[in-house]
């Protein structure tokens, strides 16, 4: 079974332009996660969806972050414009989503290692 | 608020050693879940272990195990024998239940080393 996909792996950008990081689940996974790590820390929480719905964005940056997933799949997070704080690793993770109550076992991708020059 | 400590910032080993790395976290939950995960220089959380907080019974997996107390808040996880292979960040998490089920807390990792 294939698991969390991510692309790109890497993206090196100059400060004030927009970037964009895809994921893929793995199938049938209801639950989407974007995480942002920074180096020497471990990762935190900056969405999460049930399905097409975002049930907690209370970390994401709104004025600069944004992202979407429209058909309840693959998911995309947009950052616009970059800055140079934003440069980490931003990761994605999935899980079954059995609904409330219910604590699934998040599943990661290998992330994306984003540079703001 | 949660909170997961990982006071070991980094561990330097040498193969065939055993290492406990040590993980402490605050909740106010009463249920709720532990995690650790593994974190290779490929960059890929790999999933180990999940405990939810009413099973106190320490588990062992192969070379692994892991020591839950809940009077001390503390799930730490032993390496027994260690490998090469076996370097990597690994990191401790601590997820709600209910309505937040999902809202993961993660300490800051401590980065093993095992030298040949």
């Amino acid at each position: 079974e294939a698991g969390v996909v991510q692309s790109p792996r890497y993206k090196i950008i100059e400060k004030k332009q927009p970037v964009a990081f895809w994921c893929n689940p793995i199938s049938g996974h209801n639950t989407l996660y974007w995480y942002l790590q920074n180096l020497g820390q471990g990762p935190e929480l900056l969405i999460r969806y049930e399905n097409e719905e975002a049930v907690d964005d209370s970390q994401l940056p709104k004025d600069r972050f944004s992202a979407e997933r429209l058909k309840g799949v693959d998911s995309t997070l947009k950052i616009q414009p970059a800055e140079l704080g934003d440069s980490a690793v931003y990761l994605c993770a999935s899980s079954l989503g059995r609904g409330a109550g219910a604590q699934e076992t998040q599943y990661f991708g290998p992330g994306t290692r984003l540079l703001v020059l | 608020a949660q909170k997961v400590t990982q006071a070991q910032t980094e561990i330097s080993v040498v193969e065939k050693e055993d290492v406990t790395l040590d993980c402490v976290y605050e909740t106010r939950d009463t249920t709720y879940y532990l995690f650790w995960y593994k974190q290779p220089p490929s960059g890929e959380l790999v999933f180990l272990i999940r405990r939810n907080s009413f099973d106190e019974q320490n588990e062992i997996s192969g070379r692994y195990s892991w020591n839950f107390q809940k009077s001390t808040s503390s799930f730490n996880f032993t390496i027994t024998a260690s490998q090469v292979v076996d370097s990597a960040v690994y990191f401790c998490a601590l997820s709600e239940a209910g309505t937040n089920a999902g809202k993961s807390t993660f300490g800051d990792g401590t980065t093993l080393t095992v030298k040949p």
